[in-house]
């Protein structure tokens, strides 16, 4: 089953504002990830956050992370057209004996950025 | 640095034919490696991890199978299609110590 939930499905908005993308998930966790998705192309890794840590910053990315409501927020800073693209949350679980059985994704976001 | 090649990137086949996607990652050794599927507008599904030569472990049970026959290859398999086979295939590495997952380009298959 799913261990993460991304809200919204979808998400438009005009170059320049600002995006907010939301994940839910249900077990305890190591860490969050957050990864992005071109249409029909593989994911990338955008940023990682430790269940320890509250909020982290990359760029124009700021994450924060939630444990006592298992939830994580990305939000784009002045969004740009090239930031169309699908977001997809993933979680690993302590439990995963070191994590060498993967990570478990949301459905993702679909942001369109009109220009 | 590490790379990650996936082939082919695109394979329409008839239901009941065989599949054979290969996936090989460079600069990095004893990687973890896994196999994930994406239905359209679905999030995605692990189907296979390996974490060494021969080693496979199963996700969810189905006709598909995997086989690492080197330390950086990895192979997705099935010995006849079904409709519902179609879809998004990508393969990935894991970094160990953080857990991130780096992609492919993935496979796109569509069985008629």
């Amino acid at each position: 089953s799913q261990q993460g939930e991304e809200d919204p499905q979808a998400l438009s908005i005009q170059e320049g504002e600002n995006a907010t993308m939301n994940c839910s998930y249900k077990t305890s966790i190591n860490n969050l990830q957050w990864y992005r998705q071109n249409s029909g192309r593989g994911l990338v890794h955008l940023i990682l956050i430790r269940s320890n840590e509250r909020e982290k910053h990359s760029g124009r990315l700021r994450v924060t992370l939630d444990t006592s409501k298992k939830s994580s927020s990305l939000l784009i800073t002045a969004s740009r057209a090239a930031d169309t693209a699908s977001y997809f949350c993933a979680t690993d679980s302590p439990y995963s004996g070191g994590g060498a059985d993967g990570l478990t994704f949301g459905k993702g976001t679909h942001l369109i950025i009109q220009p | 640095s590490q790379t990650i090649h996936q082939w082919p990137a695109t394979l329409v086949q008839p239901v009941g034919s065989p599949l054979s996607l290969e996936c090989t990652v460079e600069g990095t050794s004893n990687p973890n490696l896994y196999w994930y599927r994406q239905a359209a507008g679905r999030g995605l599904q692990l189907l296979f991890y390996s974490v060494g030569i021969g080693q496979i472990s199963s996700e969810v049970p189905q006709n598909l199978s995997a086989s690492r026959p080197q330390d950086r290859q990895f192979i997705l398999s099935s010995k006849k299609l079904l409709l519902s086979d179609s879809g998004f295939y990508l393969c990935a590495w894991q970094i160990s110590s953080t857990g991130e997952l780096f992609f492919g380009e993935g496979s796109r298959l569509t069985v008629l």
